[in-house]
């Protein structure tokens, strides 16, 4: 059974601090994709590492792929009030499709 | 992204009744899509597979006779909730997979309270 441990589950910081969220597993994903979600809504793509090692860039956000496929992370820099919300990876094994998701960090920045 | 779209956004329903809720994948045909249910400030659990043409495949625990999954059409897949209980009540979210990216696309959930 394919398992993604997410850390940290709440993490609650001031304005302009830099975080990061650490998704590990003992097995290999195909692609690894993160997601926030907020109140009453449905999870949206931030972005899909493929390639181990692979660092990707969102504004003040980096998504980094373990050299082995098997752990991921996000770092925010200068975190603002508006990136408050759920964050969660999600791996893609070899099940058909299926999505192993992370337990989930509920991120809050105060102003 | 690509959109899906769930409806209703949120319905309240008697004990005993049953709920249908649907789940389109409007930019794209959707052979895969999934079901989750998810409880306040908690991740997504997943409760069946939605394949078109065939039948679903449900998670270890969840009730397939009361979660009745249909996937009629490459862009459409229901889920009616039979029987509801109060403690059905949810946040039920779907999906539809690209199969070419591997990646998931979320409608926007729906809320169901059963009084």
């Amino acid at each position: 059974t394919q398992l993604l441990e997410q850390s940290p589950q709440f993490l609650s910081i001031q304005e302009g601090e830099n975080l990061t969220v650490y998704c590990n597993s003992s097995s290999v994903f195909s692609s690894l994709q993160w997601y926030r979600q907020e109140p009453g809504e449905g999870p949206v793509l931030l972005v899909t590492v493929v390639t181990g090692g692979e660092v990707k860039k969102l504004k003040r956000l980096t998504f980094q792929f373990g050299d082995a496929r098997k752990d991921s992370s996000l770092h925010i820099t200068a975190a603002q009030p508006g990136d408050t919300g759920l964050y969660l990876c999600a791996g893609a094994g070899n099940q058909g499709g299926k999505l192993i998701f992370g337990q989930g960090t509920e991120l809050s920045v105060k102003p | 992204g690509a959109v899906v779209s769930q409806h209703p956004s949120w319905v309240i329903c008697k004990s005993g009744t049953s709920v249908k809720i649907e789940c389109r994948s409007l930019d794209f045909q959707a052979t895969t899509m999934f079901w989750y249910r998810q409880f306040p400030k908690q991740s997504l659990m997943l409760m069946a597979t939605s394949n078109e043409g065939s039948k679903a495949t449900y998670e270890q625990g969840v009730e397939k006779d009361k979660f009745l999954i249909n996937h009629a059409s490459l862009t459409l897949s229901t889920l009616t909730v039979t029987s509801a209980h109060p403690e059905d009540s949810s946040f039920y979210i779907c999906s539809a997979l690209n199969w070419n990216s591997y990646e998931q696309y979320f409608g926007p959930g729906t809320r169901l309270t059963v009084t």
